[in-house]
């Protein structure tokens, strides 16, 4: 166990739709990062936070947006949903800059 | 520009060694990683290289050549378990700010 909590584990919606994926990081880390993996893919970097603040973005869509809360939790909002949004959505925590990265178990999108 | 690439697959024998090659192109090395992921799993963290040389972590060791660029993850006595992608990762450090560069992964298949 990563100490890495995330919800809901699957989540199945139309095209067109809005969903919210929700990230507990491990006790301790101030870092989130949010990744997207398509089926047999690589992990694409979408953003990550520090203590509440933005610190870097990647490859984000404009329909995505991110947060991270007072209490570090982090929700990614992925809106005008498409087919090609279908795909695992990983959050992962770190202590520092330096730190490993502890990833979540993952939220399997489906847009059908 | 920042690049890694590892091979996409390599094949190995049950109870063998074998050798996951990584080489990047990045401005401001400041380390190379190697994360495990399982289908369907969460990547999980192997191991990280600074300094050049060899870090041994049981059966698992990872190797770094900062003249080179180049690094490898070496995995010996191969058990079907150890069957997953591996991806290779490099924080990056540009000023104040550290971004993690991830390889496309290399899925490692081990035959009986």
């Amino acid at each position: 166990d990563s100490g890495v909590t995330q919800t809901p584990k699957h989540l199945i919606t139309a095209t067109g739709q809005r969903v919210t994926l929700r990230c507990s990081p491990r006790s301790g880390d101030l870092s989130v990062y949010w990744y997207q993996q398509s089926l047999d893919q690589g992990l694409q970097f979408l953003i990550q936070y520090y203590n509440g603040e933005e610190r870097a973005k990647g490859n984000i869509l404009e329909r995505f947006s991110a947060q991270q809360f007072p209490d570090l939790h982090s929700e990614l909002n992925l809106s005008s949903l498409e087919l090609g949004d279908s795909a695992l959505y990983f959050c992962a925590s770190s202590a520092g800059a330096n730190s490993p990265l502890h990833f979540g178990n993952g939220t399997r999108l489906t847009v059908t | 520009g920042q690049s890694l690439e590892q091979p996409s697959e390599v094949t190995a024998v049950e109870g063998a060694i074998v050798q996951i090659n990584c080489t990047y192109q990045t401005s401001g090395f400041y380390g190379l990683s190697w994360y495990q992921q399982h289908d369907g799993g969460a990547p999980t963290f192997l191991s990280y290289n600074a300094l050049d040389g060899l870090e041994e972590t049981g059966r698992f060791s990872s190797f770094l050549s900062r003249s080179d660029s180049y690094g490898y993850l070496l995995l010996q006595e191969l058990q079907m378990k150890d069957s997953a992608s591996y991806f290779c990762a490099v924080r990056d450090r540009t000023g104040s700010n550290y971004q993690l560069i991830w390889g496309a992964g290399t899925k490692l298949i081990i035959k009986p």
